[in-house]
């Protein structure tokens, strides 16, 4: 069965500190995607990232950048310099290549960014 | 344009009320979908719009009612909810129907059923 586990249920880091949300991952597919998504305050679920299983480069952009490792299933997700903006909830996701239109999403790490 | 417009942003009905929910997109995306999330949970998909046909009903309550009317509009027909259905409801879009796209979400309909 496919999963995703996200234990850090919370964390809260000083402005400017490097964090680490994790996301491991379970299926038997060989096709398969990874997403991570912010959800703040106002609701909306933002895009941040999709990951092929077949590509394994880890992935930067601006202050975020993503470690992805098929060895121990793990897709994690780094913010250097944390800001106050980047307080919301993280969500990491995973699919198939099967069509089945659904996510499974982890549970979410709620990350407070104090000033 | 590259946003999900929801309205409205909050809605209260009574148990008795009709009313509906409606998500705009004018990115050309050709799928559409409705989430449910409950607080400190995940998203709980709901429906699936491919060019504008109904895919997916994941086994959702008749008292939820989608519809989409062209490419651009997806509507969800809300009567005799309980108020367990409260919730956030999201609406999404991707280019194509299918879970290996990323999707582009809106800010959701806060739902308090009373």
């Amino acid at each position: 069965a496919q999963k995703v586990t996200q234990a850090q249920t919370e964390i809260s880091v000083v402005e400017k500190e490097d964090v680490t949300l994790d996301c491991v991952y379970e299926t038997r597919d060989t096709t398969y995607y990874l997403f991570w998504y912010k959800q703040p305050p106002s609701g909306e679920l933002v895009f941040l990232i999709r990951r092929n299983s077949f590509d394994e480069q880890n992935e930067i952009s601006g202050r975020y950048s993503w470690n992805f490792q098929k060895s121990t299933s793990s897709f994690n997700f780094t913010i250097t310099a944390s800001q106050v903006v980047d307080s919301a909830v993280y969500f990491c996701a995973l699919s198939d290549d099967s069509g089945t239109y659904k996510y499974i999403f982890g549970t979410g790490t709620r990350l407070k960014v104090l000033a | 344009d590259t946003e999900v417009t929801q309205t409205p942003k909050h809605l209260v009905m009574g148990m008795t009320n009709k009313k509906s929910l409606k998500c705009e997109q004018h990115m050309g995306h050709r799928a559409m979908y409705w989430y449910k999330q409950k607080a400190k949970k995940p998203p709980e998909l709901m429906f699936v719009y491919s060019y504008e046909k109904l895919s997916i009903n994941e086994s959702v309550p008749s008292r939820f009612s989608p519809e989409c009317p062209n490419s651009s509009l997806l509507n969800l027909h809300l009567h005799a909810l309980q108020p367990e259905d409260s919730a956030l409801y999201l609406c999404a879009s991707s280019q194509l129907a299918g879970s290996d796209y990323g999707y582009t979400f809106g800010s959701g309909t806060r739902l308090t059923v009373v």
